[in-house]
């Protein structure tokens, strides 16, 4: 079975902080994505990364980064957290045309 | 572009009942289409996908989707709702040939009535 890992699954942090989310797929997996989930607004894209130091921007790209130096794990970075940053985080990951399987999520909150 | 709309936010349905969640899709080529189930505090995981070949296609747990291209819609079907479905259901499409990125629905949590 694929696994996708994230490295907490509740994270408060405060307005200002530097918030890094971690995420590890175990199925070598070629691309790997972020999302925030928002009530009513389902998942939205912030960046995905088809390959190793590869990455692209998605829906909303805006106060995130991302690094992916090893296939395996792509991380996300908030550089200076706010709170319309407060929200759940999902991380995937897919084969090059195939369904995307998911972690469980990150549900961080900044104060 | 592609888009996804789901029409109803919340369903709920009896114990017993037929469950029908729909989805209908813009897309200017031929589309990926996919529904992902997501229990309380899980992540998303896949209920069937539609790529080419049958439109009428099966996945976990006694759901089928049905592609229709002529309606643009892949409504999720289940005959007879148990309490376990009680979940957010997405419908999301993807352009053909390529999973890398998903467009979701906005999502419809479903309530399963005792």
């Amino acid at each position: 079975d694929v696994k996708v890992t994230q490295s907490s699954r509740y994270l408060v942090k405060r307005t200002g902080e530097k918030v890094f989310l971690e995420c590890v797929q175990d199925m070598d997996h070629e691309n790997m994505f972020w999302y925030r989930q928002d009530p009513g607004l389902g998942l939205r894209l912030i960046y995905f990364s088809y390959d190793v130091k590869m990455k692209e921007k998605g829906d909303i790209p805006e106060g995130y980064s991302v690094s992916r130096e090893k296939k395996e794990r792509f991380s996300l970075i908030l550089e200076s957290a706010s709170t319309n940053q407060t929200s759940m985080y999902l991380c995937a990951s897919s084969m090059r045309f195939d369904e995307q399987y998911f972690g469980p999520g990150t549900r961080l909150t900044v104060t | 572009a592609q888009s996804v709309t789901q029409l109803g936010s919340h369903v709920s349905v009896s114990e017993g009942a037929l469950v029908l969640l729909r989805c209908n899709y813009s897309s200017s080529v031929p589309p990926y289409l996919f529904w992902y189930v997501q229990y309380p505090n899980q992540g998303l995981q896949l209920l069937l996908k539609y790529t080419t070949g049958a439109t009428l296609v099966k996945g976990i747990n006694g759901f089928e989707a049905e592609f229709k291209k002529s309606e643009t819609s892949f409504h999720l079907t289940k005959p007879s709702a148990h309490m376990s479905d009680a979940a957010e259901y997405f419908c999301a499409v993807s352009i053909s040939g390529s999973a890398r990125q998903l467009t979701f629905g906005s999502g419809t949590q479903l309530t399963v009535l005792p």
